[in-house]
């Protein structure tokens, strides 16, 4: 059953505290994305990669990190720089060429802070 | 997640109408266009894609229509079922290669 899974589905962070979102994809995609979504807002692009070890910032990265150790995975790490974390993340796949196209999602985490 | 239709512009139809969905982009150089279907506390689906050479473009039950004049991109939906109820929202890829998306819009099914 192909596709992207983000885990987990609920997470709460306390003051102070980083943590690691999970993504992966089965897909065979070589791009992935990080997206955040506010209530009644469109999404906003964090990080992409279009491919292994490589990865780009994209409109809001600052307090945020990811990494690109391999194909099928695409961490992202919520710092304690982050100030406002709370927000429902989305994990996005597609294939490179052409880039930023058909984008699948996966089925999002809500991050809370306690 | 949960609440991912909040403060937005709401459409309410009758279950077997047709219903139209609006969307205005903003940069005329904009190649790609693309429409999400986003249900509460799920991730967006793929609905359909167009590109800037073609103003039409049908799916099932689905059609996009792409006016480049006015910078206007609009979803039908033909027959609207109570599991068409969801936030529907586009995206255009401008300029830095990057999609850019709107707000949604939340349709109503009404049995």
């Amino acid at each position: 059953d192909g596709g992207i899974t983000q885990s987990p589905k609920y997470l709460f962070r306390k003051e102070g505290q980083n943590v690691t979102l999970s993504c992966e994809q089965n897909l065979n995609h070589d791009a992935m994305y990080w997206y955040r979504q506010d209530p009644g807002q469109g999404l906003r692009l964090i990080y992409y990669s279009q491919i292994v070890n490589d990865f780009q910032k994209g409109d809001i990265a600052e307090g945020y990190s990811v990494s690109r150790e391999k194909k099928e995975s695409f961490p992202l790490t919520v710092t304690s720089a982050q100030k406002n974390p709370t927000a429902f993340y989305l994990c996005a796949s597609s294939p490179t060429n052409p880039t930023n196209e058909k984008l699948f999602f996966g089925s999002g985490t809500q991050l809370s802070v306690l | 997640g949960e609440n991912v239709g909040l403060h937005l512009p709401t459409l309410s139809v009758q279950e077997g109408d047709n219903s139209i969905i609006n969307c205005a982009y903003s940069n005329s150089a904009s190649d790609y266009f693309i429409w999400y279907k986003q249900e509460s506390g799920k991730g967006p689906q793929f609905i359909i894609d167009i590109r800037s050479n073609m103003d039409k473009r049908q799916g099932q039950r689905v059609t996009v229509l792409l006016n480049k004049t006015v910078k206007h991109l609009s979803l039908q939906i033909a027959a609207t079922q109570p599991g068409d109820s969801a936030v529907y929202f586009c995206a255009e890829r401008g300029g830095n290669n990057r999609l850019a998306f709107g707000k949604g819009n939340q349709v109503v099914v009404i049995p």
